[in-house]
């Protein structure tokens, strides 16, 4: 079983849809969660950076943390074409000395003018 | 503000020759800096990390090796590529330790 579970998509949405983005994961102790979004031959951008449970709204996007179903989301209101993009789930246990990120596979979304 | 350059941006080799990624990143010093590869539907893979000038430590032991030799400057080299090499190699940094990582634009590497 692999620690984090991202479904890869592709995901397509009309333009003005909201977009709800998942990822489950199985180790306990994760409790840093974060949000790339990817756009294809670059780099990925950082979107959300959450701490342990609750939600975190920044403009259109809420990211989501629910550790008790190990589960977190990202939603995107009103999309927009330029969300089309690959978006990447990370995490990340407290302490350590590697600051050791674990990523979901990613999500390519479609956003359809 | 930081920012992060990578070069080249893509790269075509043939099997069996060296190999040299460059990383530097500006604007913030004494970064921690990471490799990472990224390989269609498998996700980013750390490869090496770095918390200071000449301190490497490896992910995944592999035909790669990393070097840092300055604050700011991070390396991945190969002395022979293999085919599994190609991917698309991201080098990343984070302020300190417990901070998020920021990425670089990434090289796309091709081996043939």
């Amino acid at each position: 079983q692999k620690e984090v579970e991202q479904d890869p998509g592709p995901l397509s949405v009309p333009e003005g849809a909201i977009v709800s983005l998942n990822c489950t994961y199985s180790n306990s102790a994760f409790q840093y969660f974060m949000w790339y979004r990817q756009y294809s031959r670059k780099g990925p951008e950082l979107l959300m950076y959450t701490y342990s449970s609750g939600n975190k709204e920044d403009g259109r996007f809420t990211a989501q943390v629910d550790k008790s179903s190990k589960y977190i989301s990202l939603f995107i209101r009103d999309s927009q074409p330029s969300d089309s993009a690959t978006y990447l789930c990370a995490m990340r246990a407290l302490g350590g000395a590697t600051n050791k990120l674990i990523f979901g596979t990613g999500t390519l979304l479609a956003v359809q003018p | 503000s930081q920012t992060i350059h990578q070069w080249p941006a893509t790269l075509v080799q043939p099997v069996g020759s060296p190999l040299s990624l460059e990383c530097t990143v500006e604007g913030t010093s004494n970064p921690n800096l990471y490799w990472y590869r990224q390989a269609a539907g498998r996700g980013l893979q750390l490869l090496f990390y770095s918390v200071g000038i000449g301190q490497i430590s490896s992910e995944v032991p592999q035909n790669l090796s990393a070097s840092r030799p300055q604050d700011r400057q991070f390396i991945l080299s190969s002395k022979k590529l293999l085919l599994s090499d190609s991917g698309f190699y991201l080098c990343a940094w984070s302020a300190r330790v417990t901070d998020t990582q920021y990425f670089g634009p990434g090289t796309r590497l091709t081996v043939l």
